[in-house]
């Protein structure tokens, strides 16, 4: 497996500004993901953050919204940008990993709240 | 399109009953792999099981048990003797490895509750 870890664990921030999460892991993996999970909902994935590479978004995400940085194979960052209230979410940042089928493990998440 | 259905939103057992959730998916894709996690009230999603295609042997862990049968397209979860420390929601999680890019497709959960 491995030990994810995500700061900040939690912020409550003003409607307008910008959020950056950041995602360490413990090992070199190759793929790794950001969630959001909005209120009493499911887990939605926002983009694959791709080593050396932009990011590759899912529908309805973009990069303007959710820019996402990934500098080498331990680290990535997710920067929740010109924030409103309907952004109030747990996101979180996950891993796969390759020798283990591809099981993905999550980090503890950052809840946020705007205000 | 691959999608996973938890039809239970929400269940509630007392303490030491036991309790299954449900997980049916929907796949064209003959290798696959299908997970359920756990996420307490604290939000981290905890890794239960992973289960692939070609495996429909069950499994049990502890008081925890899993049926997959391809026949129906279900991958069932089993908690005997359930307990308070239990209440969490859980997911249900289809994976295909082939596609290469290992994208899960999340159920919308079941949250469980177990009373004292």
């Amino acid at each position: 497996s491995a030990v994810i870890s995500q700061k900040p664990s939690r912020d409550i921030c003003q409607r307008g500004t910008s959020l950056t999460i950041q995602c360490q892991v413990d090992s070199q993996v190759t793929m790794m993901f950001w969630y959001r999970q909005q209120p009493g909902q499911s887990l939605t994935l926002i983009a694959t953050a791709n080593q050396g590479s932009e990011a590759t978004y899912e529908s309805g995400f973009v990069i303007d919204k959710f820019p996402i940085s990934r500098p080498n194979l331990t680290f990535s960052t997710l920067t929740v940008s010109n924030m409103s209230p309907e952004d109030s979410s747990i996101y979180l940042c996950s891993v796969a990993v390759q020798g283990l089928f591809y099981e993905q493990y999550f980090g503890p998440g950052t809840r946020l709240t705007v205000t | 399109a691959q999608k996973v259905t938890q039809a239970q939103t929400e269940i509630s057992v007392v303490e030491k009953e036991d309790v299954t959730l449900d997980c049916v998916y929907e796949t064209r894709d003959t290798t696959y792999y299908l997970f359920w996690y756990k996420q307490p009230p604290s939000g981290e999603l905890v890794f239960l099981i992973r289960r692939n295609s070609f495996d429909e042997q069950n499994e049990i862990s502890g008081r925890y048990s899993w049926n997959f049968q391809k026949s129906t397209s279900s991958f069932n979860f089993t908690i005997t003797a359930s307990q308070v420390v239990d209440s969490a929601v859980y997911f249900c999680a289809l994976s295909d490895p082939t596609s290469g890019t290992y994208k899960y497709i999340f159920g919308t959960g079941t949250r469980l509750k177990v009373l004292a």
